[in-house]
């Protein structure tokens, strides 16, 4: 097992578009994450599973924003009629809790870029 | 609810000089404390994790961090800068359950040769 795997590593899409990212954690992982980082910012929450539960979804998650984890393995993540706003680098991570919080192992990312 | 701010979002430091990132928290409940490194489009890695027990916690490439509850903060450190340290830093907050992870704005740290 090589880490936390996201593809594309960089996507360039016209606004209003459809784009999808795939995210395969770790593979004993429970947790996975999803977080949105741009430019000069940390990164920010946007949603999270346990197993195939998502369980939390931040404000930031609006309605063009979808995620599922079929089966509690790999996640993917949508984003409907996109807009510039939305370019970004989209950060998956994936940790295995058991009790207490665990770090977050995180993937190279996905580079979104809305023209 | 948990926050935190990491003072300084440059730090300059000569090559072999000292490293002190700085990080305080808000949290209404016990922290768990994380630091991580972040290369030019890369996802981030951990360098260290605060849960409990020993406030001094040592982690990855030299760097070591303590936590000060009476201060709120969770300072990085490493004696002495190396130019493979040039990256950008997070640092991170979680709860008991890691139901998510409350990341600073970052620090960019520059080693000058």
């Amino acid at each position: 097992d090589t880490g936390v795997s996201q593809n594309p590593r960089h996507k360039i899409t016209k606004r209003g578009q459809n784009v999808t990212f795939r995210c395969d954690p770790i593979s004993e992982h429970n947790r996975l994450y999803w977080y949105r980082q741009t430019l000069g910012q940390g990164p920010e929450f946007l949603t999270y599973f346990q197993n195939e539960a998502q369980l939390e979804k931040s404000r930031l998650l609006s309605d063009r924003f979808s995620a599922e984890r079929p089966k509690g393995s790999f996640s993917t993540l949508e984003i409907q009629r996109t807009e510039q706003g939305d370019s970004a680098m989209y950060l998956c991570a994936s940790s295995l809790r058991q009790g207490e919080a665990a770090e977050a192992f995180f993937g190279q990312g996905t580079r979104l870029t809305v023209v | 609810a948990q926050s935190v701010t990491q003072l300084g979002s440059h730090v300059s430091v000569s090559e072999g000089a000292l490293v002190l990132l700085r990080c305080n928290y808000s949290s209404s409940v016990p922290p768990y404390l994380f630091w991580y490194v972040q290369y030019p489009n890369q996802g981030l890695q951990l360098l260290l994790k605060y849960t409990t027990g020993a406030t001094l916690v040592k982690g990855i490439n030299g760097f070591e961090a303590e936590f000060k509850k009476s201060e709120t903060s969770f300072h990085l450190t490493k004696p002495s800068a190396h130019m493979s340290d040039a990256a950008e830093y997070f640092c991170a907050v979680s709860d008991w359950a890691g139901n998510q992870f409350y990341f600073g704005t970052g620090t960019s740290l520059t080693v000058i040769p």
